[in-house]
């Protein structure tokens, strides 16, 4: 069973544009979420965290426990925000870090 | 210059040949994982390992090897038996698992493996 979903392969938007990219998990305990980010020819490397309440790049996250979710949004989006986005949940808590990763959304922010 | 280092980036392999990908760390940090990216599949954990001499099996560990003998190296072995070889390994690091909320997971360059 699919522990972290993302919905959508690739989402398409316009500069200027608000973003949401999704992300549902499945998890019994008390959940630790993080986005992942993967630029062209770039490494993946941590956008945000949801215990640290941050924004990063103007991007925001959520965590609502009701709702299963973690979804990613900036209010207007960049072009160099074009990337992969990966939703990532520590399903293992405590000292036993173990990062399970959804699939992944291609975001292309277009001119 | 400190940070994750994964090698060959590029390797071609025979049907039927071991092979093993590096993961070296000079960060100092605890535990070490591997996962596999596929197209359309995300990251797939292989193997991790929390301390020194000690792994776990991740959700994708047959035909996978690992070893972990020293703190700053993990290397990752892609036996004869894993029928779908061919895919990028990436190689990830964390100082203190279960640590602060300043503690974060680094990732390696990825080593791309082609099986011929």
């Amino acid at each position: 069973a699919q522990r972290v979903t993302q919905p959508e392969k690739l989402l398409s938007v316009f500069k200027g544009a608000p973003v949401e990219l999704k992300c549902n998990y499945s998890y019994s305990g008390s959940p630790e979420l993080f986005w992942y980010v993967q630029y062209s020819r770039q490494r993946l490397q941590l956008l945000l965290r949801h215990i640290s309440r941050e924004s990063i790049k103007g991007f925001t996250a959520d965590l609502n426990k009701g709702e299963t979710s973690f979804h990613l949004k900036k209010p207007f989006a960049q072009e160099e925000d074009s990337a992969m986005y990966y939703c990532a949940l520590n399903e293992s808590g405590g000292s036993n870090y173990k990062l399970t990763f959804g699939k992944g959304t291609l975001l292309t922010v277009n001119p | 210059d400190g940070g994750i280092t994964q090698s060959p980036k590029y390797l071609f392999r025979k049907e039927g040949q071991n092979v093993t990908l590096s993961c070296e760390q000079n960060l100092n940090h605890d535990a070490m994982y591997w996962y596999r990216q596929d197209p359309g599949q995300g990251l797939r954990l292989i193997y991790y390992s929390q301390i020194v001499n000690d792994f776990q099996k991740g959700d994708i560990a047959e035909g996978y090897s690992v070893s972990r003998e020293k703190k700053e190296s993990f290397p990752l072995t892609v036996t004869s038996a894993q029928k779908n070889p061919t895919a990028f390994y990436l190689c990830a690091s964390i100082m203190e698992p279960g640590g602060s909320s300043g503690n974060t997971i680094y990732f390696g360059e990825g080593s791309w493996l082609t099986v011929v």
